[in-house]
């Protein structure tokens, strides 16, 4: 069965760096396109990041451009967020998610994954 | 950046109840609109792809509608395990944004 397992998260001081990881098994990785979602607590969902399938086509919300990237690879069914410049208002429950092509909409989503940035 | 508006943001229904949530999208987003059930510490869940395909294992009391810049989310005779957060979210063009949620409760 499709899984997406998030890790990584944790406890970072403002400025700091965090690297997530979203490990997927189930089905055929490389041929979905995958998103990082996040909820900041009490609040709603926030688009961050798209990675396409295979050519590495990327985008960012404005919120996190230039500070997050994201990266796949596809040997090891693995998804990555390289987060830098860590500010108190990224605190949030980090997700991955399935993207799927011909519905456009992401149809599996992992457990998430809590990041705090706090001094 | 295309925004999603929802109402309410919240209400009230008792179970048997028939609810409608509504999206709206800044401009014009086709049929690019999806629904989406989260529930207290749990990741969302798809529910609606497309302004009004079911996904699959997804009851059929659940429905959407809608093109353009309007769309309904509707949940007929509803359950105890319906009462949760609803979000909309448009992939018609990037950032792929959600709405603000509509949190369904216990009357």
């Amino acid at each position: 069965q499709v899984q997406l397992v998030e890790s990584g998260g944790g406890l970072v001081r403002p400025g700091g760096s965090l690297r997530l990881s979203c490990a997927a098994s189930g089905f055929t990785f490389s041929d979905y396109y995958m998103t990082w979602i996040r909820q900041a607590p009490g609040k709603g969902l926030e688009w961050l990041s798209y990675i396409s399938s295979r050519d590495n086509t990327i985008y960012y919300a404005d919120s996190v451009k230039g500070r997050f990237a994201i990266s796949r690879d596809n040997a090891k069914n693995s998804l990555f967020l390289q987060m830098s410049s860590l500010r108190a208002e990224d605190t949030a429950v980090y997700y991955c998610a399935r993207g799927e092509y011909s519905s456009s909409s992401l149809d599996y989503w992992g457990q998430g994954t809590l990041v705090t940035v706090s001094s | 950046d295309i925004q999603m508006t929802q109402s309410p943001s919240s209400l009230s229904a008792s179970v048997g109840d028939r609810v409608t949530i509504t999206c709206r999208a800044s401009q014009s987003i086709s049929s690019y609109l999806n629904w989406y059930q989260q529930k207290p510490g749990k990741a969302p869940k798809l529910l609606i792809f497309a302004a009004s395909n079911l996904q699959s294992g997804v009851p059929s009391r659940v429905s959407g509608s809608g093109s353009g810049t309007d769309f309904t989310l509707t949940i007929s005779n509803l359950q105890p395990e319906d009462f949760a957060t609803y979000y909309c979210q448009q992939t018609y063009s990037k950032p792929e944004t959600f709405g603000q949620g509509t949190k369904v409760e216990i009357k």
